[in-house]
């Protein structure tokens, strides 16, 4: 299948700081990337679609100016957590699709902690 | 109603058997469906695409019923390396909408 690959696999940092994430589709160009949040034994949950060249799409309750996401080549889309704090210490997953086949593949996810 | 749902188990099946899951849809539009398969702190990974004439890949069959909005995962001969959460992803014109997964659990 697919390769996404996520970097970096596991963050620890400081309350206030700010975390960037990178989501890259090694194989194929993605215009589309999406990027979730799953906390333990949850379900994954959308936080926003990225498309590249425009704004993202966020989902309801999703904070746009704390979750930044730049979306700008056919192959990488970033999140940046600005001023993350111990409640944002989840597992971020992004996810790109194959625009022909409609399948989704998945990096391998960032596990975040905020202390 | 959900837009995607699942039985959350925990499905506990010992090694051999057969088990299989449903996953309902509400979204009578939806274009594209796909069982991917969880471990635990990992992202999920494609198990395979379901058509609508059925699919069947080694032990496992995926098999889709439109009328009844559901599609189901069947696996032959479960291994203890099948214990996994099992997620029903359901495409519609933008958007993926995911279960909530079922978990199951092949005991040695």
């Amino acid at each position: 299948g697919a390769v996404v690959s996520q970097h970096p696999s596991w963050v620890i940092c400081k309350s206030g700081t700010s975390v960037k994430i990178e989501c890259r589709s090694l194989d194929f160009q993605a215009t589309t990337m999406f990027w979730y949040r799953q906390f333990p034994k949850q379900s994954l949950m959308l936080m926003a679609t990225s498309n590249e060249g425009s704004k993202a799409t966020y989902e309801q309750g999703v904070e746009k100016d704390k979750f930044l996401i730049n979306h700008a080549s056919l192959t990488l889309s970033t999140l940046t957590v600005t001023s993350a704090h111990p409640e944002d210490s989840s597992f971020y997953i992004c996810s790109a699709s194959i625009l022909a086949t409609g399948e989704l593949f998945f990096g391998e996810g960032s596990r975040l902690t905020v202390l | 109603r959900k837009e995607v749902e699942q039985d959350p188990g925990p499905f506990n099946v010992p090694e051999g058997a057969t088990v299989a899951f449903n996953c309902t849809y509400s979204n009578s539009a939806s274009q594209s469906f796909f069982w991917y398969r969880q471990d635990c702190r990992k992202e999920p990974k494609l198990l395979m695409s379901v058509y609508s004439s059925g699919n069947e890949d080694g032990r496992f069959t995926a098999q889709l019923n439109r009328a009844s909005q559901y599609i189901s995962l069947l696996i032959r001969d479960s291994k203890l390396s099948d214990s996994a959460t099992y997620l029903c992803v359901v495409k519609g014109t933008y958007k993926y909408i995911f279960g909530t997964g079922t978990r199951l659990k092949v005991l040695a």
